[in-house]
């Protein structure tokens, strides 16, 4: 069964509003999670590391202030993104280790975002 | 900078073998891990290699040469199912992942 659990699977909002996505370890606690974001036919690209009780670290490129990552627990992060516009529409997948560093990268199911 | 690279496009029939290849250069080097994707899907795990060799695990297997800086993913057998991009990724001198831009592969009956 899945191990991380994002939602929602998709969502359609208006330009100019916000838009917030959860992601949640199932069965372990993650300290750190991180946010991709894939556009059509792209790899995934890093967008933030989400950190525990501490502020998340953003890529170089990926406006903070836009994509407001909150991580309050030791089993949810939350990727908001403000103020959308049509060019934030892309498929957003949060990931977490079940341990630091550990072999492999649990995925959530991603979240299909389009802006209108 | 770190790069991987792998081929765009790779199209193969069903019933048959197909080896995607995978270069890379990183900074540092803590493991290899092959990738499933379909689309619209969030990519599964398939593989981890992180000494030299062979893996096999039932019709896909991957190889690594950290020599080389090069790996493999065997795919045996192909479905219909296998149809997907095949993501590979290398975790850095930081644990961190870095990805491949990923080979859709096409299966034809």
């Amino acid at each position: 069964g899945a191990v991380v659990s994002q939602h929602p699977s998709w969502v359609i909002c208006k330009s100019g509003t916000s838009v917030k996505i959860e992601c949640r370890s199932l069965d372990f606690q993650a300290t750190t999670m991180f946010w991709y974001r894939q556009f059509p036919k792209q790899s995934l690209m890093l967008m933030a590391t989400s950190n525990e009780g501490s502020k998340a670290t953003y890529e170089q490129g990926v406006e903070k202030d836009k994509f407001l990552i909150n991580h309050a627990s030791l089993t949810l992060s939350t990727l908001t993104v403000t103020s959308a516009h049509p060019e934030d529409s892309s498929f957003y997948i949060c990931s977490a280790p079940r341990e630091a560093q550990n072999t492999e990268a649990f995925f959530g199911q991603g979240t299909r975002l389009t802006v209108v | 900078g770190q790069n991987i690279d792998q081929p765009t496009e790779m199209t193969a029939t069903e019933g048959a073998i197909v080896q995607i290849n995978c270069t890379y250069q990183t900074s540092g080097f803590n493991g290899l891990f092959w990738y499933q994707q379909h689309a619209g899907e969030a990519p599964t795990f398939l593989s981890y290699n992180v000494l030299d060799g062979l893996e096999e695990k039932g019709r896909f297997s991957s190889f690594l040469s950290r020599s080389k800086g090069y790996s493999y993913l065997l795919l045996k057998e192909l479905q219909m199912k296998d149809s997907a991009s095949y993501l590979c990724a290398v975790k850095d001198s930081n644990y961190q992942l870095i990805w491949g831009a990923g080979t859709k592969l096409i299966i034809k009956p």
